[in-house]
């Protein structure tokens, strides 16, 4: 079955301090990972894709096949970064995502 | 319009009474999809259509709920006959074409509360 798990409800970082929201996937084949991020009083959007391998807003994510892991990572953790984060995975011919439970992540001034 | 609209915001409702939440997607957006967001847990799939047809209804919790699209534009997700546990922000989303870029556009949410 298609899951994907993000273990953490709630981070809560200091200004400046790194950041990891944790994703695993549980999907036998060649997956497609997401972030979608929800800021507060905003809708779900997306945030990046692994097949881009982009950085955006200083964020990035490293498809882990061994690990089936998709952790979203930050150095430097800004204010305006926090927000309710979600993990998602494509996984194969069906159009759908499947998303995590998600975090919410504070960053603290 | 702008970007994926939902109606209504919000809906309180009495158990077995029956509900529509409409969504208008963005013009062009031939992909609908429809999640269910519960109190504290994550997005769960419903049914995802593709022009008027809708190829997965695989999400759809009970024969209670349904959901139809036509001109390939807006959608009613219905609920009949609703009960408490069909409390939940009820999120419309829609995308290009067919093959899923992980691009979905969401729209607010329509929220839910079955007394």
């Amino acid at each position: 079955a298609q899951r994907v798990t993000q273990p953490e409800k709630l981070l809560s970082v200091f200004k400046g301090a790194p950041v990891e929201l944790k994703c695993n996937y549980s999907y036998s084949g060649s997956p497609e990972l997401f972030w979608y991020v929800q800021y507060s009083r905003q809708r779900l959007q997306l945030l990046l894709r692994h097949i881009s391998r982009e950085s955006i807003k200083g964020f990035t994510a490293d498809l882990n096949k061994g690990e089936t892991s998709f952790h979203l990572k930050k150095p430097f953790a800004q204010e305006e970064d926090s927000a309710m984060y979600y993990c998602a995975l494509n996984g194969g011919a069906t159009n759908k995502l499947i998303f995590g439970t998600g975090t919410l992540l504070a960053v603290q001034p | 319009g702008a970007g994926v609209s939902q109606s209504p915001s919000n809906k309180v409702t009495e158990k077995g009474k029956d509900v529509e939440l409409r969504c208008d997607p963005i013009s062009g957006h031939t992909a609908l999809y429809w999640y269910r967001q519960r109190l504290g847990q994550g997005l769960e799939f419903l049914i995802y259509f593709q022009g008027n047809s809708a190829p997965d209804k695989s999400g759809l919790p009970s024969d209670r709920f349904s959901a139809e699209r036509t001109g390939e534009s807006v959608s009613t997700l219905t609920i009949q006959r609703t009960q408490q546990e069909d409390s939940a922000v009820y999120l419309c989303a829609s995308s290009f074409g067919v093959g899923l870029t992980g691009e979905l556009f969401f729209g607010e949410g329509s929220r839910l509360t079955v007394l």
